[in-house]
């Protein structure tokens, strides 16, 4: 199957510093990702759509100036955590969507993940 | 809009014992449905997806699952369960075009030895 590299896998940052977190689709060009975060024990809970070479559609309830979205390029795309607080810390997921050509197309591919704890 | 009910919180299984876990979707027009696997502090991995034809799909693992309309259910199955299937399994039901997955709030799978 294809492969999402996610980076950093575990973060630890003071309180009012930013984080950037990138997901990358190794063996695929992606247009759309997508940013998921998961608190314990829950299910995933989808943040944000990015699209390679637009502006990011955010989910209702998603602060877009707290999580900041860039797809600049066709494998690449990071979520950066600005003025992070407590109660940011959190599992963030990443997953890239085949593209349609693809065989396995139309199917979201997910990082491993990147756990914030913000002190 | 669409929704996704897993009725089961946590199951336990011996190991080697067959497995079912439950799935019910809401979705008023034809679902794409999918399984994924989630290992501690990991991302999900895809186990099978149904999109349209045969209803019985069979998936990674020797996992496969039954789309029933009727019963707006896509259940997971499988013959026999190693240690290793201890994980979480999350139902997802996904809308037209594929631009969102909504996920259940997931079964954790325990094996007994």
């Amino acid at each position: 199957g294809a492969v999402v590299s996610q980076h950093p896998s575990w973060v630890i940052c003071k309180s009012g510093t930013s984080v950037k977190i990138e997901c990358r689709s190794l063996d695929f060009q992606a247009t759309t990702m997508f940013w998921y975060r998961q608190f314990p024990k829950q299910s995933l809970m989808l943040m944000a759509t990015s699209n390679e070479g637009s502006k990011a559609t955010y989910e209702q309830g998603v602060e877009k100036d707290k999580f900041l979205i860039n797809h600049a390029s066709l494998t690449l795309s990071t979520l950066t955590v600005t003025s992070a607080h407590p109660e940011d810390s959190s599992f963030y997921i990443c997953s890239a969507m085949s593209p349609s050509g693809a065989k396995s197309k139309n199917i979201q591919y997910f990082g491993a993940g990147t756990r914030l704890s913000v002190l | 809009a669409q929704s996704v009910t897993q009725p089961d919180i946590h199951i336990t299984v011996s190991e080697g014992a067959s497995l079912e876990l439950r799935c019910n979707y809401s979705y008023g027009a034809t679902p794409y449905l999918f399984w994924y696997v989630q290992s501690p502090g990991q991302g999900l991995q895809l186990l099978l997806k149904y999109f349209s034809g045969d209803t019985l799909v069979q998936g990674i693992k020797g996992f496969e699952a039954e789309f029933k309309r009727s019963q707006s259910s896509f259940n997971l199955r499988k013959p026999s369960v190693h240690w290793s299937d201890a994980a979480e399994y999350f139902c997802a039901v996904g809308a037209t075009g594929f631009q969102k997955l909504v996920f259940g709030t997931g079964t954790r799978l325990l094996v007994s030895p």
